[in-house]
């Protein structure tokens, strides 16, 4: 079992949906966690940290559920600029970070 | 600032033959990361140094080194390249060795081992 899962989709969805990514994870002890978005043949970039009490970045909110062991990253008003593959991160101790192998993300007009 | 810049950006090597990988950030930052992302699987963390003089093996570490004689370069050498090392090698740094800090990527390099 892989230690960070995510569907991978694709998710094809029209401009302006709202669509929402789930990733779980399986070290109980994982502290730290993150989304970042990676273009096509591109290098990943940090979207957004994901905290306890949640937290919100504009069109995007992320979720923590720790009791249930998975992160969620909804994005609203959906833009053709936010296709691509979105990884979740998540850190285990020190700079023991495991990446899940990403969902992809198409926006249609 | 350049960030973090990796060279060459496309390698092809045969079986047998040795490369290095090249590395550099220019943001005074502590910590240094090589992964390599294959189809279908996340990036896996090959080699970390926390700090010039210091490295650590990550994920899957075997078939590589790294050294870290400088706080800006970090390069990582395949020392008898195999066709299971075919892949997109990323540099990553960090401001502070922790678990909560931004990665900031370099832009890959792509190597295929025939």
């Amino acid at each position: 079992r892989k230690e960070v899962e995510q569907d991978p989709g694709p998710f094809n969805v029209p401009e302006g949906a709202t669509v929402a990514f789930n990733c779980t994870y399986s070290n109980s002890a994982s502290q730290s966690f993150f989304w970042y978005r990676q273009d096509c043949r591109k290098e990943p970039k940090l979207l957004m940290s994901v905290y306890s009490s949640g937290n919100e970045d504009g069109r995007f909110t992320a979720q923590l559920n720790r009791a249930s062991q998975y992160i969620s990253l909804l994005i609203r008003d959906s833009k053709l600029s936010d296709s691509a593959t979105y990884l979740c991160v998540v850190g285990n101790n020190n700079n023991d970070m495991r990446f899940g192998a990403g969902t992809r993300l198409t926006v249609k007009p | 600032n350049a960030g973090v810049t990796q060279t060459p950006k496309f390698q092809v090597l045969k079986t047998g033959q040795s490369m290095t990988l090249q590395c550099a950030q220019d943001m005074n930052h502590e910590y240094m990361s090589w992964y390599r992302q294959d189809p279908g699987m996340g990036l896996r963390l090959i080699h970390y140094s926390v700090g010039a003089g210091i490295t650590d093996q990550g994920e899957v570490p075997n078939g590589y080194n790294v050294s870290r004689s400088t706080t800006e370069d970090f390069p990582l050498r395949l020392l008898s390249a195999a066709p299971s090392q075919t892949s997109v090698y990323f540099c990553a740094s960090s401001l502070v060795a922790g678990r909560s800090y931004e990665q900031y990527f370099g832009p890959g390099t792509r190597l295929t081992v025939t």
